[in-house]
């Protein structure tokens, strides 16, 4: 069964321009989590979706936003990018009741 | 920034010793997860524990969930050379689905 797939791999933005990632689930998990890490924070929860809808929510700002479609696959968007958000994100996925998570790579990010 | 206390923050061993980590909270968990994470990739599932004493073994990995549900420990038995890497708990309490609060990790050198 394939892992948890992340695109891009690595990214460079600008300040104040915005960004979406994708995440795609393990095939049959429902539940896709996103994180941020970084040096300083480690890694920090952003917020988790189940069947397109947002469950759980971090302290992060409103620039950060995601959504999950039907077929579970997920995006996660910053805008007005600031250079504190370079980071790693990553996305996790679980099946439905499970709490065991399996990441994916991740998606680079950085802004100059 | 870390709700978890992952101690030590970093280990140098010599090939063929164990290593043992430990996480503290303030909180109680439901769950307990250790990761292993490789520069440039995401954190690897290693174990994972659901009840309060329990023990599990995964290979030359063992980990425990603290009678007080607010700790857990990760021993690794007759260290590799691939054991290197950065070794994450992270817990989630019962009314938080989706969300992993995780340690600040334990990196590990092994010399051979």
């Amino acid at each position: 069964k394939a892992g948890v797939t992340q695109t891009p791999r690595y990214l460079i933005k600008t300040r104040g321009q915005q960004v979406t990632l994708s995440c795609s689930p393990i095939s049959g998990h429902r539940s896709v989590s996103w994180y941020q890490q970084t040096p300083g924070q480690g890694l920090q929860f952003l917020f988790e979706y189940f069947s397109e809808t947002q469950r759980n929510k971090g302290n992060f700002p409103g620039r950060f936003s995601g959504r999950q479609f039907s077929n579970s696959r997920s995006e996660m968007n910053v805008s007005t990018l600031e250079l504190g958000d370079s980071a790693l994100y990553l996305c996790a996925s679980s099946h439905t009741g499970s709490r065991e998570q399996y990441f994916g790579p991740g998606t680079r990010l950085t802004v100059t | 920034g870390q709700q978890l206390n992952q101690s030590p923050q970093s280990m140098f061993i010599q090939e063929g010793e164990d290593v043992s980590m430990n996480c503290t909270s303030s909180s109680i968990f439901n769950t307990w997860l250790w990761y292993k994470q490789d520069p440039g990739e995401g954190p690897v599932l290693l174990i994972a524990l659901y009840k309060a004493g329990e023990l599990t073994s995964n290979g030359r990995l063992t980990a425990q969930f603290g009678i007080t549900r607010k700790d857990s420990f990760l021993n690794i038995s007759a260290s590799i050379p691939s054991d290197v890497g950065i070794y994450f708990c992270a817990g989630q309490t019962t009314d938080s689905w989706g969300k992993l609060q995780f340690g600040a990790g334990t990196q590990v050198v092994v010399t051979p």
